[in-house]
């Protein structure tokens, strides 16, 4: 069964340090977004992309976040520089989106467990 | 934007017991409501969703129904085994699909 890839799970870095994520959604799945989960809460969306397109990254914090979807498959989600309260699960999810009539189930990778110190 | 609370945030039944999750939503426009149930160091899984135009859907042990007057659905577990405890996120989707979720139920399961 395809499962979304994401890379590293787990990540330790220093704060003012860069760090970066991947994400290898299931193929043909035009809809990817980044969600942000701290313990004990729900996933907060960061970035939905539209194959290469950007649809909403409202509650991106883009002095030091960035994400980018160039070709319109993989991921990458950048935190430069990382704060302590960074601190979260990254969860990638994709599905079918557009290609679909209907809104179609949401796929999540394992995730990316990010620690600041 | 779209806003979903849900309660409760925590939840202890005994096996065999039925448990229920309440959630609403803020925007009349949402039109799909999927639930996720997310076991400690896993990924969200979905286990059951409904679509607006729907009031009740069953899936064996869990149903999920929809009030869209009232902007609130809610999840159902019957006859719980220590395997359902987890949490659990319920979702509402818009046109845009984007899925805004709930702040999660923890179910335990007490045997």
């Amino acid at each position: 069964e395809a499962e979304v890839a994401q890379s590293p799970r787990y990540k330790i870095t220093e704060k003012s340090q860069a760090v970066a994520f991947w994400c290898d959604p299931i193929s043909g799945h035009a809809t990817l977004y980044w969600y942000r989960q701290i313990l004990g809460q729900g996933p907060e969306l960061l970035v939905q992309f539209q194959d290469e397109s950007v649809v909403d990254d409202s509650q991106l914090p883009k002095d030091r976040f960035s994400a980018e979807r160039l070709k319109g498959v993989d991921s990458t989600l950048k935190i430069q520089p990382a704060e302590l309260g960074d601190s979260a699960m990254y969860l990638c999810a994709s599905s079918l989106g557009a290609r679909t009539e209907n809104t179609g189930e949401l796929f999540f990778g394992e995730g990316s467990r990010l620690t600041v110190l | 934007g779209e806003n979903v609370e849900q309660h409760p945030s925590t939840l202890s039944v005994q096996e065999g017991d039925s448990a229920v999750i309440k959630c609403t939503y803020s925007d009349s426009a949402s039109n799909y409501f999927p639930w996720y149930k997310q076991e400690l160091g896993k990924r969200p899984q979905l286990i059951i969703d409904i679509r607006s135009n729907v009031g009740e859907k069953k899936d064996q042990r869990i149903a999920v129904t929809l009030n869209k007057t009232a902007k609130h659905f809610s999840l159902h577990i019957t006859e719980t085994q220590p395997e359902d405890s987890a949490v659990y996120f319920c979702a509402a989707v818009g046109w845009g699909q984007n899925f805004v979720f709930g702040p999660g139920t923890r179910l335990s399961v007490l045997p």
